[in-house]
């Protein structure tokens, strides 16, 4: 079994809908994060969160919000998709060592299209 | 603010050739880079990683990265590219006061001809 688990792994939703996203984790980290991806532009920070009770807003959280309801578990929603929110989604998880020199464990990506 | 560039958005081998793929970074404090690769419909794999020490890291699959400081860069080689080899890759940065929160280059595609 992965141990980053998105669902769902594709999707595709009409314009104005509300949308999440889930992932969880097997590994025992305290951090995870949301990036999606476009063509030319890699990954982008949507939002992260470093334990339970923390969130914060990443580099493009506008029309993004997320739920930690646990250490292995983080949602993403979309209040009411638009179709510049198509892309690939990807969750990660990270071990909290006071640094950042640890590395990123990534699920397999929720691809979703908003029509 | 920290950025990232790869600077070859595409790039075509011969399989059996050797590679280099380019990574530049600028970053504030000291650099942690990486280099993951996404083969086609499958997430983030990590192939290497620099944190300190030996500026030469060695990755899976035969991948090799040598960190520069001078010229800020994080080129990633493989001395033979196998078809397998054909992918999405990506160079990424973080540092010790940005968490674990990585910046990622644009990416590159690699083709591998037969």
């Amino acid at each position: 079994d992965a141990d980053v688990t998105q669902t769902p792994r594709n999707r595709i939703t009409k314009t104005g809908k509300r949308i999440m996203l889930e992932c969880s984790q097997t590994k025992g980290h305290d951090r995870m994060y949301w990036y999606r991806q476009d063509p030319g532009l890699g990954l982008r920070l949507i939002y992260y969160s470093f334990d339970v009770k923390d969130i914060n807003k990443g580099e493009i959280s506008d029309g993004y919000s997320v739920s930690r309801q646990a250490q292995a578990k983080f949602s993403l929603s979309l209040e009411s998709a638009i179709p510049n929110q198509t892309a690939l989604y990807f969750c990660a998880t990270s071990a909290d060592r006071g640094s950042g020199n640890t590395e990123a464990f990534f699920g397999q990506g929720t691809r979703l299209t908003v029509v | 603010a920290q950025s990232v560039t790869q600077p070859d958005i595409h790039i075509t081998v011969s399989e059996g050739a050797s590679l280099e793929l380019r990574c530049n970074y600028s970053y504030g404090a000291t650099p942690y880079l990486f280099w993951y690769v996404q083969s086609p419909g499958q997430g983030l794999q990590l192939l290497l990683k620099y944190f300190s020490g030996d500026t030469l890291v060695q990755g899976i699959k035969g991948f090799e990265a040598e960190f520069k400081r001078s010229q800020s860069s994080f080129n990633l080689r493989k001395p033979s590219v196998h078809w397998s080899d054909a992918a999405e890759y990506f160079c990424a940065v973080t540092s010790n006061n940005a968490g674990n929160m990585l910046t990622f280059g644009g990416g590159t595609r690699l083709m591998v001809k037969p």
